[in-house]
């Protein structure tokens, strides 16, 4: 499986702030995904991040709120923007298509945020 | 309704026992059942996953899908302290996860 890295791993903010969190992937892949999982709650998707093109949001999720690039193959990034205390949680890449199945998906450490 | 619904838990059993973990879902399209480990401050990792109805099995881990009844099992059997971790049930649907909202097992010494 790959290794994947998140940056930042923990992070305080204060409302009405943004914050970016970096994904990167030791090989390259097709596919990248990111989620958040707050607490208490199940993993939910935020967005499939494409490779060239713009991210494809999930019901509930917009692109002014998290903008994502995905500048290559090996490379996301998630901003969570203008953050509120709701925005409390962990917020996770994973990976998908590396071998003939697409069906395993590897998950980053996560990122830990709070907003104040 | 929730796509995926999860046995809430917590479970707490000895060292030696069967755990047994229990899903269900909701859209008889689904064909891939995974079951994810989630250690402390850990991202969630791969366990298993099935395709259709069925057992799998890999070591002391069992995954079973009843597609007639919706329900998907993950039976860890003689259990260590290792195994103590949240077990996420998810659904895979055209490269999506639907995710269960974990059971969190602890296996005392």
């Amino acid at each position: 499986s790959a290794v994947i890295s998140q940056k930042p791993s923990r992070d305080i903010c204060q409302r009405g702030t943004s914050l970016t969190i970096q994904c990167q992937v030791d090989s390259q892949v097709t596919m990248m995904f990111w989620y958040r999982q707050q607490p208490g709650q199940s993993l939910t998707l935020i967005a499939t991040a494409n490779q060239g093109s713009e991210a494809t949001y999930e019901s509930g999720f917009v692109i002014d709120k998290f903008p994502i690039s995905r500048p290559n193959l090996t490379f996301s990034t998630l901003t969570v923007s203008n953050m509120s205390p709701e925005d409390s949680s962990i917020y996770l890449c994973s990976v998908g298509g590396q071998t003939s199945s697409y069906n395993e998906q590897f998950f980053g450490p996560g990122t830990r945020l709070t907003v104040l | 309704q929730k796509e995926v619904e999860q046995d809430p838990g917590p479970l707490s059993v000895p060292e030696g026992a069967i755990v047994s973990l229990n899903c269900t879902y909701s859209n008889s399209a689904f064909q891939y059942f995974m079951w994810y480990r989630q250690y402390s401050r850990k991202g969630p990792e791969l366990l298993m996953y099935t395709y259709s109805s069925g057992n799998k099995e890999d070591g002391r881990f069992t995954a079973q899908v009843d597609k007639s009844s919706k329900y998907i099992s993950l039976f860890i059997r003689d259990s260590q302290p290792s195994d103590s971790a949240t077990y996420l049930c998810a659904t895979l649907n055209d490269y999506k996860l639907s995710f269960g909202a974990g059971t969190t097992v602890t296996v005392r010494a």
